[in-house]
């Protein structure tokens, strides 16, 4: 089965200062990998999703992640935080095949400081 | 761009009512899920719906929840006799499917609480 790892739960860095998310995984298969946020009030919305085609996968709003199958790590960058990053990010797995069901981290809830 | 949207946003019913959790997946998408998030706690998967059945559920899914597609484009999420247990943000997703490692989307969710 699969399993994803985010530590900790919140996280504060300053306005302009770097953002690392960090999320592991566990897989006895390739995973489909996945970041989504989650705004106040608001639904998941997708981040980015790794594809095999790239290790750097690049998505909305600035954001990044790098998959290290040596590390089972997908870990979400930002070079320079902006207040609107406030939110809280989900790292979620889902196997190839069947019906591709998300199994998601606990979160990390961000936190800007002006 | 096409959006999940889920009705209502917030429901509160008494313990052992049925309530019914409505959801209208993106239009040409084939693969319909609910999960749910109690407060403070993961996102769960509850369900997966594909062709008209069930492909997947968790040991969450018992007997008192059903799912439904009832007329092509809602799909419904059925609590037979709420539990206080079942208060929690619950969440429906769709997925094209045509071909591997395709997003899901998700609707902004229904708050569920019981009293």
């Amino acid at each position: 089965a699969q399993s994803v790892t985010q530590l900790g739960s919140h996280v504060s860095v300053s306005e302009g200062a770097l953002v690392l998310l960090r999320c592991n995984y566990s897989s006895s298969v390739p995973p489909y990998l996945f970041w989504y946020v989650q705004y106040p009030n608001q639904g998941l919305q997708l981040l980015l999703k790794y594809t095999s085609a790239a290790t750097l996968v690049k998505g909305i709003n600035g954001f990044e992640a790098e998959f290290k199958k040596s590390e089972t790590s997908f870990h979400l960058t930002k070079p320079s935080a902006h207040m609107s990053d406030a939110a809280e990010y989900f790292c979620a797995v889902s196997l190839q095949g069947g019906s591709e069901k998300l199994v998601f981290g606990k979160g990390m809830k961000l936190t800007v400081n002006p | 761009e096409p959006e999940v949207t889920q009705t209502p946003s917030h429901q509160v019913t008494q313990m052992g009512q049925e309530v019914i959790l409505r959801c209208v997946p993106i239009s040409n998408h084939l693969y319909f899920y609910w999960y749910r998030q109690i407060l403070g706690q993961k996102v769960e998967f509850l369900v997966s719906f594909y062709n008209n059945e069930i492909s997947e559920k968790s040991e969450i899914f018992d007997d008192q929840f059903s799912v439904e597609r009832p007329d092509g484009s809602n799909f419904t999420l059925k609590i037979r006799s709420t539990k206080l247990e079942d208060s929690a943000m619950y969440f429906c997703a769709s997925r094209k499917g045509d071909r591997g490692n395709q997003p899901q989307h998700f609707g902004d969710g229904t708050r569920l609480s019981i009293l």
